[in-house]
């Protein structure tokens, strides 16, 4: 089962930041939060992921929670073509075998 | 640089027979992972290669198979198709380590009729 809890769904418009949620309490010390997104059909696309500190890229930001039992990815800019569904992932696993277990994600909806 | 190739994209079998999809991993990546992708079920992992070695496997059938290559190009084959079978099958490569991210390529798209 995923180890990660995310809200069904959320609408954002179009320019304004979107912050998606995503529980992880059971996470261990030594695995990290990673996010994907998948637009209709598609593979999914790779966004960010972090550990411990905040991380930015010319994508989104991640911020994590001290405890890290929880997270938020932040588009800063919304666009018509952000929407998709978004995966919150916890990657399972050490050098020796790794997995991304899915959960059902966020589907995200910008409005212009 | 050339992203992950799935090969082929759409695909049509009839209940009973065998395929077998083909996965070329990013120049460099040496760990290629199968994943399945259903409406019910979602995004499901199936196993993941490196260096020619079945290093971790999901929950699937004895039917669900895959190899790699010495070159790190990757094959799955399905046997004795089900109904059930059709989705879409996606091929991600990575380099080593947990810190690297999965790049997924666009999915073959399997119908069992």
């Amino acid at each position: 089962d995923a180890k990660t809890t995310q809200p069904p769904s959320m609408d954002c418009a179009e320019g304004r930041a979107a912050n998606l949620p995503c529980n992880h309490s059971t996470i261990s010390g030594n695995e990290y939060v990673y996010w994907y997104r998948q637009i209709h059909s598609q593979g999914p696309q790779y966004i960010i992921h972090g550990l411990k500190n905040n991380e930015t890229n010319e994508m989104a930001s991640l911020i994590i929670t001290e405890d890290r039992k929880s997270s938020t990815l932040i588009l800063p800019h919304a666009t018509l073509r952000d929407t998709a569904v978004y995966y919150c992932i916890v990657r399972v696993g050490n050098q020796a075998g790794t997995a991304l277990i899915f959960g059902k994600g966020t589907t995200l909806s910008v409005s212009s | 640089k050339a992203g992950v190739t799935q090969t082929p994209r759409y695909l049509i079998k009839t209940r009973g027979q065998q395929v077998t999809l083909s996965c070329s991993p990013i120049s460099g990546h040496r760990s290629v992972s199968w994943y399945q992708q259903t409406p019910g079920q979602g995004l499901q992992f199936l196993f993941e290669y490196f260096s020619e070695t079945q290093r971790n496997k999901g929950n699937f059938p004895g039917r669900f198979s895959g190899r790699q290559f010495s070159n790190s190009r990757s094959e799955m084959n399905v046997s004795t198709l089900e109904l059930g079978d059709s989705a879409l099958y996606l091929c991600a490569s990575s380099q080593q380590g947990v810190n690297y991210g999965y790049t997924f390529g666009s999915g073959t798209r399997l119908t069992v009729v």
